[in-house]
């Protein structure tokens, strides 16, 4: 069973600081990493996605893969209160469907 | 460039009811991916269909749960005789027909909230 694992939290940070989210997965055939950002009551919307070892930036997120270790995480810089939502890990193993972790809860204070 | 779109955003059904959850997939894509979310519970992958073809049912319930995407018109999740552990928020998405092997970025749709009473 190929499994993405996600800390639900929350995960409570100040606003300005830096959120680090966290996801592990099982298999190490796995191709493909997203991050998906979903507010209450709404759809998942895209934030990034990574494929090879390494970093990826973009923006205020920064994403990182590390298949040997076989985790992926998240980096939020200048946390909002705006990035209050759930966010969502999601990974193919080789096949086109989404098999997404559970979700963490981000909570930015002011 | 209309996104994902999906019709009805809100369905209420009562026990042993049809429900038909309608998906039109972003301009280009031909692609489409079904996912279910239970309350407070992560997102489940369905059913995946190109045109005219299942590719992939092997999330899909083995009963009264049943899809397709035409060769004409939206692609269609039809829930047979439901039950109220059906309700949920039943999303798609759509990705483009290039690359495959799962590396291709699925975008959602806003979601249909069916609620069985």
């Amino acid at each position: 069973q190929k499994e993405v694992e996600q800390n639900s939290g929350p995960l409570s940070v100040p606003e300005g600081a830096i959120a680090s989210l966290n996801c592990t997965y099982s298999d190490r055939g796995s191709q493909s990493f997203f991050w998906y950002r979903q507010y209450s009551g709404k759809s998942p919307e895209l934030i990034m996605s990574i494929y090879s070892n390494g970093d990826k930036e973009d923006g205020r997120f920064t994403a990182q893969l590390n298949k040997a270790s076989q985790y992926v995480s998240l980096l939020i810089r200048d946390s909002q209160p705006s990035d209050s939502a759930t966010y969502l890990c999601a990974a193919t193993f080789n096949t086109d469907k989404l098999i997404f972790g559970t979700g963490t809860r981000l909570q930015v204070f002011p | 460039n209309a996104g994902v779109m999906q019709n009805p955003r809100h369905l209420v059904r009562r026990r042993g009811q049809e429900a038909r959850l309608r998906c039109s997939p972003m301009k280009g894509h031909s692609h489409v991916y079904w996912y279910r979310q239970l309350p407070e519970e992560g997102l489940k992958f369905m059913v995946y269909l190109q045109k005219e073809n299942i590719i992939d049912e092997s999330g899909m319930p083995k009963e009264r749960f049943s899809a397709e995407f035409p060769k004409e018109g939206p692609s269609i999740l039809r829930i047979q005789q439901v039950v109220r552990g059906d309700s949920a928020a039943y999303f798609c998405a759509s990705s483009p027909p290039t690359g495959g092997r799962g590396t291709d970025t699925q975008y959602f749709g806003p979601g249909t909230r069916l609620t069985v009473l």
